[in-house]
């Protein structure tokens, strides 16, 4: 079955614009999560995202948001980009019904900020 | 704070030997613990996971020890194959009845495996 699914792959913005990404899940996941990861930080949990509810949430500030529709296809939003968030963000996606850390992951969108 | 840590950025190891790749963590909260690995350009790929109950879990060439007292796991690959070489993350989740921790992974840094033919 097709796996997670981002778009865009690539992109490039300037700070202070705002950018769109997003992810569908693999079919019958409902759980969909987001990770930034940078070369300094590692990979760091953005939300999560079941039955287009946020679950759960990392710490980041509230320019990073995010949202579920009806199908579970996800998109997140970060408002006045800064040059530290160029980044790539992985969507992940998963049953979400039980929680033993399995997730499946999209191949990111890589965010470059100028 | 980082509550999940590989100390070692990269490991070489020749192929058919053991590739050995450690993780310490500070969380006792932690319930599971997984190891993904990454190919570049492509996002992590679970490789096999342990529960906190468990001490040893085994899936084919791969098995992973998890030492509670020490607030250490690690994965071991036997016998290693140049297929293997990519970067391997630790990471931790607290599977609590409530939910509130669905979908969050805590990452160590990652380990680079190399395994020369």
């Amino acid at each position: 079955k097709a796996g997670v699914t981002q778009t865009p792959r690539y992109l490039i913005k300037t700070r202070g614009q705002q950018v769109t990404l997003s992810c569908s899940p693999i079919s019958g996941h409902r759980s969909v999560s987001w990770y930034q990861q940078t070369p300094g930080q590692g990979l760091q949990f953005l939300f999560e995202y079941f039955s287009e509810t946020q679950r759960n949430k990392g710490n980041f500030p509230g320019r990073f948001s995010g949202r579920q529709f009806s199908n579970s296809r996800s998109e997140m939003n970060v408002s006045t980009l800064e040059l530290g968030d160029s980044a790539l963000y992985l969507c992940a996606s998963s049953i979400g019904a039980v929680n033993t850390g399995e997730l499946f992951f999209g191949e990111g969108s890589r965010l470059t900020v100028l | 704070d980082q509550q999940v840590k590989q100390n070692s950025p990269s490991l070489s190891v020749q192929e058919g030997r053991i590739s050995i790749l450690n993780c310490d963590y500070t969380n006792s909260m932690f319930d599971y613990f997984l190891w993904y690995k990454k190919y570049p350009a492509e996002g992590p790929t679970f490789l096999i996971s342990i529960s906190s109950i468990k001490d040893k879990n085994e899936d084919g060439r791969f098995t992973v020890f998890l030492n509670k007292s020490a607030k250490h796991l690690s994965l071991h690959i036997v016998p290693s194959q140049p297929g293997d070489s990519a970067v391997y993350f630790c990471a931790a989740s607290v599977g609590d009845a409530g939910g509130t921790s669905y979908g969050k992974l805590t990452f160590g840094q990652g380990t680079i495996l190399t395994v020369h033919p």
